[in-house]
């Protein structure tokens, strides 16, 4: 059974602090990874994807991948009270995503 | 607009029912995703289906059935089979691309 693992929080930060979520897996062979973004009660959002090693940058966000020690995290950078949620890591295996339990965020202001 | 329908948002199921949700879609995706959303859990895999005509089951298949006769409808029926059934049901789709699944609103099943 391949997994997906994320620490299920809550992560409290201040408002304007980086917050970090991590996610590590345990297929060697993955190859793709993704970063969804859950209000409680709505569906996911995909926020970003990244599937080579090093650092990817869409805005406020950064998703980094260490495919050698097969973990893949997520940077928040000025964390905003809207960015309270359940962050799912998810990696892609075959045709389908095999997600985490999601990392509970909480930004006060 | 482009996207993913399901209905209906809130589902109520007595003891022992079947009941169908559906999921409807017009993006033009070839693959189809459900997935089951407990309370502090992730999403897990029910079924999904890369054509028309075709379908594999996930990790939690048991007590659930599903058919693709239209690349657009994915639906998913719950059996009485299926001994704990409330939970948050969302369903999927993708072109097969990296640009991950995009989701649709949900359907919340409590049995009643």
């Amino acid at each position: 059974q391949k997994e997906v693992e994320q620490n299920s929080g809550p992560l409290s930060v201040p408002e304007g602090a980086i917050a970090s979520l991590n996610c590590t897996y345990s297929d060697r062979g993955s190859q793709s990874f993704f970063w969804y973004r859950q209000y409680s009660g709505k569906s996911p959002e995909l926020i970003m994807f990244i599937y080579s090693n090093g650092d990817k940058e869409d805005g406020r966000f950064t998703a980094q991948l260490n495919k050698a020690s097969q973990y893949v995290s997520l940077l928040i950078r000025d964390s905003q009270p809207s960015d309270s949620a359940t962050y799912l890591c998810a990696v892609k295996e075959g045709t389908a995503l095999i997600f985490g339990k999601g990392t509970t965020l909480s930004v006060s202001s | 607009d482009g996207g993913i329908t399901q209905s209906p948002k809130y589902l109520f199921r007595k003891e022992g029912q079947n009941v169908t949700l559906s999921c409807e879609q017009n993006l033009n995706h070839d693959a189809m995703y459900w997935y089951r959303q407990d309370p502090g859990q992730g999403l897990r895999l029910i079924y999904y289906s890369q054509i028309v005509n075709d379908f594999q089951k996930g990790d939690i298949a048991e007590g659930y059935s599903v058919s693709r006769e239209k690349k657009e409808s994915f639906p998913l029926t719950v059996t009485s089979a299926q001994k704990n059934p409330t939970a948050f049901y969302l369903c999927a789709s993708t072109d097969g691309s990296n640009y991950g699944y995009t989701f649709g609103s949900g359907t919340r099943l409590t049995v009643v």
